[in-house]
Parts: structure tokens; sequence; C-alpha cells
């Protein structure tokens, strides 16, 4: 079975410092791989994702995620926060075998100090 | 381009009674999935939709939970009777087959007293 685990189950950080959310994964191959941000009250929106090629994705809002296949990671980078980062984040794989099958990481809630 | 179309946003029932919940994917995504949220996690598969045809209902409890996607398009999510701990946020989502990528619907926020 697949798992996704995001070990941060809360982060905080001050505006306009560095910050990595780390994601493991359990999965037999390769699969692709998905970052998605939830604001209070609304749905998932895509941050980036990885199907194959360059291991270091870019994404919106200034975000990266590298693929890391030895640790079977895909943690989440944004060299500077802003306030409006605030939100949950969710780390995403796609089984590639058997198709269209997402799961979905427990989130890690990142709070931005001023 | 439209995006996917949850109602409703909030329903507030008392336990034993029924309630639905319907989306409307994005046109042209044949892929819809239904997933539950609980307050802090993450979205969890109830059931997956291949065009009309639920291609993975494994984690739908389908004692009290069914859903349908007549003609492909639009789903539907029924509960009945609905319990306490059915009180969760209900996510539709359709995936675009050129990039693969899921689009999410703001959710159907269900509270039972």
């Amino acid at each position: 079975a697949q798992s996704v685990t995001q070990p941060d189950i809360h982060i905080t950080v001050s505006e306009g410092a560095s910050l990595e959310l780390r994601c493991n994964y359990s999965y037999g191959a390769t699969p692709y791989l998905f970052w998605y941000v939830q604001s209070p009250g609304q749905g998932l929106q895509l941050l980036l994702k990885y199907f194959s090629g360059d291991t270091l994705v870019q994404g919106i809002k200034g975000f990266e995620a590298e693929f890391k296949r030895s640790q079977s990671s895909f943690n989440l980078r944004k060299p500077s926060v802003h306030w409006s980062d605030a939100a949950e984040y969710f780390c995403a794989v796609e089984e590639t075998n058997t198709g269209n099958q997402f799961y979905f990481g427990t989130g890690t809630s990142l709070t931005v100090i001023p | 381009e439209a995006g996917v179309v949850q109602s409703p946003r909030y329903k507030i029932i008392e336990k034993k009674q029924p309630v639905a919940f319907w989306c409307n994917p994005i046109s042209g995504h044949n892929t819809l999935y239904w997933y539950l949220q609980n307050l802090g996690q993450g979205p969890e598969l109830l059931i997956r939709y291949e065009n009309e045809e639920a291609v993975d209902d494994s984690q739908l409890p389908k004692d009290r939970f069914s859903a349908e996607r007549l003609k492909g398009v639009d789903s539907t999510l029924k509960i009945q009777p609905a319990e306490l701990g059915d009180s969760a946020v209900y996510l539709c989502a359709s995936r675009n087959p050129n990039t693969g990528e899921l689009f999410f619907g703001e959710g159907s926020r269900l509270t039972v007293l």
C-alpha cells in the first residue's frame, strides 16, 4: 500500500525566512509527485508537480521542490516566506502502475509570524 | 475555464437524516474523485469514477454512503442515514487528462448534530 508521510504537523517561520516542508513516500516505482496548498475554507490548489526529468521543479508562488529517489523524498522549499503563505500544505503521490489513484499526506500547517 | 463546482458549501443536519452533495467537474475531465477530509487531516479517497464507471469504491462505506455519476459528468454523493462521525468536509476533484493535475472544488462542509 502507498503511504505519504509529512513528519511536521505544524511549522512556524518568520516572514522573509526560508522554508522547507518535508515529504516522504513509500512506493515501489517512481510515482508522480505533487504539492498542494489549502487555505482555510478552500479547496486544494496545485503548487507544483514532478513526473520525470529534472528533479528540481519550480511551481507557483515562488515554491520549488526536489525529488530525491534515494531518499524517497519530495521536499518543498521557498527562499523567502510571505505572510500570505500561511496555509495547510499537502504532499501527494499518484500511482503510475494502476493509474489515477492519488494518496495524500496528513498535511503540514504553516504559520507565518511578522 | 470554470473550476470544479460543489454544492452546498455548508450543511447542518441532525443524525439519522439524509444528505446529498453535488459536484460538477471541469468539462472534459473524465476522472472524478470524492474525498473525505477530517479536520487536520489530508483528503482520503471515497470513490473514483472514470466517466460513469466507479473504478474504485473500496473505501466507500456502502452501508450508508452511495454515489452516482450519471452520463459521466455531474456526480452526487449521498449519506443515509448520517452519523455524528460523518461531520467532515467532502471534496470533489476532477483530473486533467493531459496534465494529470487534480482540480478541487471548495468542498462541502457537513455538520451532523
